[in-house]
């Protein structure tokens, strides 16, 4: 049981460059959740999805696209990327509606 | 909206006890969650209060008193690898969860 799994765990853009976050979970939940995490800023919901074909705006959207074609996975999408999207990314999915939140190991992204 | 204010760093020794303080301003929520977190890690579940009191589990404790918008985490018999920070959470409304910014704590010998 792999749990949520996220790549790549590591990644270097350039400023203006597109790149996709995977995020995929084994475990059947329908709520999936983007993060990120800045230091000393906790974590900020970015986009989140009740289920397949269903996605909504977090706190901090802009930059970001995210889609939901199946319940297992539901990719991240930096467009144009700037330098204030260097963070670590988390993607998250919860069996409940704001239930426990199960983490994939995180995606440390730097925009130079 | 939701604010959560937690202390940002604490130091104790090791076999001691601590206590994590979260405190939160909210016009509703479901529960309050916490969650462990080492560095370069992802978050892990710790405990979740729907109702006040203590909650139990092991060397941890979480309370929550929602009348006071207040909740703290009881770690007891400190060990080394409890050195993390730890991150206080709401449940319900808009944001679904919201985290607050999290308590460093280091454990000394």
């Amino acid at each position: 049981n792999a749990g949520v799994t996220q790549t790549p765990k590591f990644r270097i853009l350039k400023i203006g460059q597109s790149m996709t976050l995977q995020c995929t979970q084994d475990m059947n939940h329908n709520y999936m959740y983007w993060y990120r995490q800045d230091p000393g800023m906790g974590l900020k919901l970015i986009y989140y999805s009740v289920g397949a074909g269903i996605t909504d705006k977090g706190e901090v959207p802009n930059g970001y696209n995210v889609s939901r074609s199946t319940t297992e996975d539901f990719p991240l999408r930096l467009e144009l990327a700037a330098p204030s999207q260097t963070s670590v990314y988390f993607c998250a999915s919860s069996y409940e509606e704001s239930g426990e939140l199960f983490f994939g190991e995180g995606s440390r992204l730097t925009v130079l | 909206g939701q604010n959560i204010d937690q202390p940002t760093e604490m130091t104790a020794t090791e076999g001691a006890i601590v206590q994590i303080n979260c405190t939160y301003q909210t016009s509703g929520f479901n529960g309050l969650f916490w969650y462990q977190q080492h560095a370069g890690e992802a978050p892990t579940f710790l405990s979740y209060n729907v109702l006040d009191g203590l909650e139990e589990k092991g060397r941890f404790s979480s309370f929550l008193s929602r009348s006071k918008g207040y909740s703290y985490l009881l770690l007891k018999e400190l060990q080394m690898k409890d050195s993390a920070s730890y991150l206080c959470a709401l449940s319900g409304g808009y944001q679904k969860v919201t985290f607050g910014t999290g308590t460093k704590l280091q454990v000394i010998p």
